[in-house]
């Protein structure tokens, strides 16, 4: 089964400095992966996704995240934390079900606080 | 189009009681998933169509669940016999491409409370 797992429940980090929210990731194969910002009493909204090609991936908000092969990694960065930052984040893998097709797992998230 | 719809936002009902769940995707989206999350937890998949098809619903988590999406477009989860257990919130995503190259659209959820 391919899975995510977030080793921090939550991040704090002062607004202006740089933040880094940890994924990894165990897949057979090449991995498909993603990150999603929950804000409170918000839906899922997507961020970035990696699939193939630079191991830099730039996505929505000024965030960015970097897959590494060798460390089974892709944490999610931003150069200048905002206080509007705050939120869950979630890293997710694409799983393939029977023969049916795709969907995402999730890790558990982290939460993101960034004081003024 | 005001993306992914789901109602009601918020169920509250007795131990026991039926409860059924509708989404509403972007309109052009064929592919539309389920998922659940409970408190500190991420979302967990429960069930996936492409088209009016359910192509998978191994996941759901017993038999008192059920989905339905009858014309391929808006879908029903339905919850038979509530449990306590089962408050939480339930996800509907939908996508047009698929996870090939695509991502998955959320909407805000419907938060279930079984008393």
């Amino acid at each position: 089964a391919q899975s995510v797992a977030q080793p921090e429940d939550q991040v704090n980090v002062a607004e202006g400095n740089p933040l880094t929210v940890k994924c990894t990731y165990s897949v057979s194969g090449n991995p498909y992966l993603f990150w999603y910002v929950q804000y409170p009493n918000r839906g899922l909204q997507f961020l970035l996704k990696y699939i193939t090609g630079d191991n830099l991936v730039k996505g929505s908000y000024g965030f960015e995240a970097e897959f590494n092969k060798s460390q089974t990694s892709f944490h999610l960065k931003k150069p200048s934390a905002l206080v509007s930052d705050s939120a869950l984040y979630f890293c997710a893998v694409r799983e393939r079900y029977s023969n049916s097709g795709y969907a995402l797992n999730f890790g558990k998230g982290t939460s993101l606080l960034v004081t003024p | 189009d005001t993306g992914v719809s789901q109602d009601p936002r918020h169920k509250i009902t007795k131990r026991g009681q039926n409860v059924t769940f509708r989404c509403d995707p972007i309109s052009e989206h064929n592919r539309l998933y389920w998922y659940r999350q409970t408190l500190g937890q991420g979302p967990e998949f429960l069930t996936y169509f492409q088209n009016e098809a359910q192509l998978e619903k191994s996941r759901l988590l017993s038999d008192r669940f059920s989905a339905e999406r009858p014309k391929g477009s808006f879908s029903t989860l339905e919850i038979q016999r509530t449990e306590q257990g089962d408050s939480a919130m339930y996800l509907c995503a939908s996508s047009s491409r698929g996870l090939n190259t695509g991502e998955l659209f959320f909407g805000e959820g419907s938060r279930l409370t079984v008393l």
